[in-house]
């Protein structure tokens, strides 16, 4: 079955470590997406990336970093740089203009 | 950036009732997007529309593009406990541009 897939689904760790969060997908799909979600609100874009080795920001991309050295493959790194990072990641991916599939999403918690 | 808002923010429903909600922006979008999210888990896209005007059903679910373009209804028709869960809307103002998610309807379903 076809699918994205983020690992883990649960994170914890200590304030002031960077931590990586996966997201891979076998849906052949061009761009790649990483969202945050608090509770009562939107999803915010943090980065994308519309083709391999190639990413832009989002609307808050401050203290995340990301790399797309293969097309299955958008790993998001949360840097200590991040004032507030406890929240529900989600990655996403897309072809064309078509709508965004959606991982199940990995929740961070920094203590 | 763009913004979308959703209303009802929450609702509590008794089974077999019909529920409505809506989504607006003070600017145009080409495609509105409707999708659920389970607790824990990332959205699944119920519906897609493209044209203003455009009215879509999947099974119970029916859903609208405002001829004004600038917002969008989602209706479910004799809801079951299943239906519990977040809705989010997301629209893109055109091709190539990123969708703008609002912030959910929490439904709950009473039995």
């Amino acid at each position: 079955d076809g699918g994205i897939t983020q690992s883990p689904k649960y994170l914890f760790r200590k304030e002031g470590q960077n931590v990586t969060l996966s997201c891979e997908q076998n849906l052949n799909h061009d761009a790649m997406y990483w969202y945050r979600q608090d509770p009562g609100q939107g999803l915010r874009l943090i980065y994308y990336s519309q083709i391999v080795n190639d990413f832009q920001k989002g609307d808050i991309a401050e203290g995340y970093s990301v790399s797309r050295e293969k097309k299955e493959s958008f790993p998001l790194t949360v840097t200590s740089a991040q004032k507030n990072p406890t929240a529900f990641y989600l990655c996403a991916s897309s072809v064309d203009s078509s709508p965004l599939h959606f991982g199940n999403g990995t929740r961070l918690t920094v203590t | 950036g763009q913004q979308l808002n959703q209303s009802p923010q929450s609702m509590f429903i008794q089974e077999g009732e019909d529920v409505s909600m809506n989504c607006t922006s003070s600017s145009i979008f080409n495609t509105w997007l409707w999708y659920k999210q389970d607790p824990g888990e990332g959205p699944v896209l119920l519906i897609a529309l493209y044209k203003a005007g455009e009215l879509t059903s999947n099974g119970r679910l029916t859903a609208q593009f405002g001829i004004t373009r600038k917002d969008s209804f989602l209706n479910i028709s004799a809801s079951i406990p299943s239906d519990v869960g977040i809705y989010f809307c997301a629209g893109r103002p055109s091709y190539g541009q990123n969708f703008v998610f609002g912030p959910g309807t929490r439904l709950s379903v009473l039995p």
